[in-house]
């Protein structure tokens, strides 16, 4: 079945340090990529997104693309803040509509000052 | 902006109730989610629902039931609760479309004891 693989953690960096949280699926067709964070206390909240190959999901300095080839789609942040220390989540969704989202198991990221 | 109710935050209930967990959203969503978030497993789908009056297991099903009568509710049923589903409780609506994602509520932490 689908599947999704992300590092694990925790990820412990200074603040402006450069971020990359792996993530690989498994899947058959050609899922949706999501990702989430969730910050203490608080649900999930969706990060970014990408639908199809080559794409590229970009929001709050977050980018992460699409990769086909490798069947990869690793977060990067060019420069982290204390205030991104939160759990960050690798997601797909299947090509079928009414499909449920298949999660990692989340990756805790740790900014200090 | 989306917004994904749970009724409770925090709940303590008694090994052997009938436990009721209630999600209520406001966007017209057509599918419908529970999942259980617990730490090193992640995020475990439990039952969804494509539309009203339907429903779908998830990944861990055994010991839940669920109930969608109405298009904006999701209710979690626990028959009879054990001490193993002391858990958060994560709700989550989507549109019926594989690129949509999924928008979470804030969960409710249930303490059985």
């Amino acid at each position: 079945g689908d599947s999704v693989t992300q590092m694990e953690g925790p990820v412990t960096l200074s603040e402006e340090a450069f971020l990359t949280i792996n993530c690989t699926y498994t899947a058959t067709g050609y899922p949706s990529l999501f990702w989430y964070v969730q910050y203490p206390g608080e649900g999930l909240q969706l990060l970014l997104k990408a639908t199809k190959a080559d794409d590229k999901g970009s929001n709050k300095g977050f980018e992460a693309t699409y990769r086909k080839e490798t069947t990869s789609f690793h977060l990067e942040k060019g420069s982290v803040q204390v205030s991104d220390s939160a759990v960050y989540f690798c997601a797909l969704r299947s090509n079928q509509a009414g499909t449920a989202l298949i999660f990692g198991k989340g990756t805790t990221l740790s900014v200090s000052s | 902006d989306v917004k994904v109710t749970q009724s409770s935050r925090y709940l303590v209930k008694r090994t052997g109730e009938k436990v009721f967990l209630e999600c209520v959203q406001d966007m017209d969503h057509e599918n419908m989610f529970w999942y259980r978030q617990d730490p090193g497993l992640g995020l475990r789908l439990i039952y969804f629902s494509y539309d009203v009056k339907m429903k779908e297991k998830g990944d861990i099903p055994e010991g839940y039931s669920v109930s969608r009568e109405k298009k904006e509710r999701f209710s979690l049923i626990l028959e009879s609760a054990s001490t193993n589903q002391t858990s958060m409780y994560l709700c989550a609506s989507s549109f019926n479309d594989r690129n949509s994602p999924l928008h979470f509520g804030n969960g409710t932490r249930l303490t059985v004891t």
